[in-house]
């Protein structure tokens, strides 16, 4: 089993909807981490949060909300998804003692 | 963050090794250097990271110059799975957050 795992896989989705990207981890690493990925281009941080009582803000949080519900979940929120939304995003995980991150299989995000 | 630059793109022939550069004149003496690489249709996966001396591990080396203001990742063999984008990071030791700052990276392009 994958250790960190991202549902759903796919989504399309209108101008306007909430839409929620879950992720899940089995790793038992505190930090976890949401990017985003525009075609072309390397990853971008929406988010990140050291443990379940904190939640940080990185370079692109606009428009992004998200939850860490418990050590192993971590959620990322558009409450009114828009076109330029569309993306490839990526959760991570990583131990506060290493610096090595280690990625989820990514939601492909279409928002017409 | 530190900046990094590496080459757009690199072509290699298969079992032949292959030799990625990255440059990062304005390194700090905190910065780590980490190489990750993301495979067509998945999320990043870590390869390797070093401070000051060269370091080997099962998928890489890894040479830094002694004034550390580039490196280079080495693929001793390289396979067709070895097809990938390479992102050179640098990561700030006494960052807290261990937030990855992705460039465009380099597109390797391995042929038969």
């Amino acid at each position: 089993d994958a250790d960190v795992t991202q549902t759903p896989r796919n989504r399309i989705t209108k101008t306007g909807k909430r839409i929620m990207l879950e992720c899940s981890q089995t790793k038992g690493h505190d930090r976890m981490y949401w990017y985003r990925q525009d075609p072309g281009l390397g990853l971008r941080l929406i988010y990140y949060s050291f443990d379940v009582k904190d939640i940080n803000k990185g370079e692109i949080s606009d428009g992004y909300s998200v939850s860490r519900q418990a050590q192993a979940k971590f959620s990322l929120s558009l409450e009114s998804a828009i076109p330029n939304q569309t993306a490839l995003y990526f959760c991570a995980t990583s131990d506060f003692r290493k610096g090595e991150q280690f990625f989820g299989p990514g939601t492909r995000l279409t928002v017409l | 963050d530190a900046k990094t630059t590496q080459p757009n793109s690199m072509e290699s022939n298969e079992e032949e090794p292959v030799h990625l550069p990255c440059n990062h004149s304005t390194i700090s003496g905190t910065d780590y250097i980490h190489w990750y690489r993301q495979l067509p249709s998945q999320g990043p996966e870590y390869v390797i990271h070093g401070l000051t001396s060269n370091v080997n591990n099962r998928m890489a080396s890894l040479a830094i110059a002694e004034d550390r203001k580039s490196s280079t990742l080495i693929l001793h063999r390289a396979t067709l799975r070895d097809a990938a984008v390479y992102y050179c990071i640098l990561r700030d030791v006494w960052g807290g957050a261990q937030k990855l700052v992705f460039g465009q990276g380099t597109r390797l392009t391995i042929n038969p």
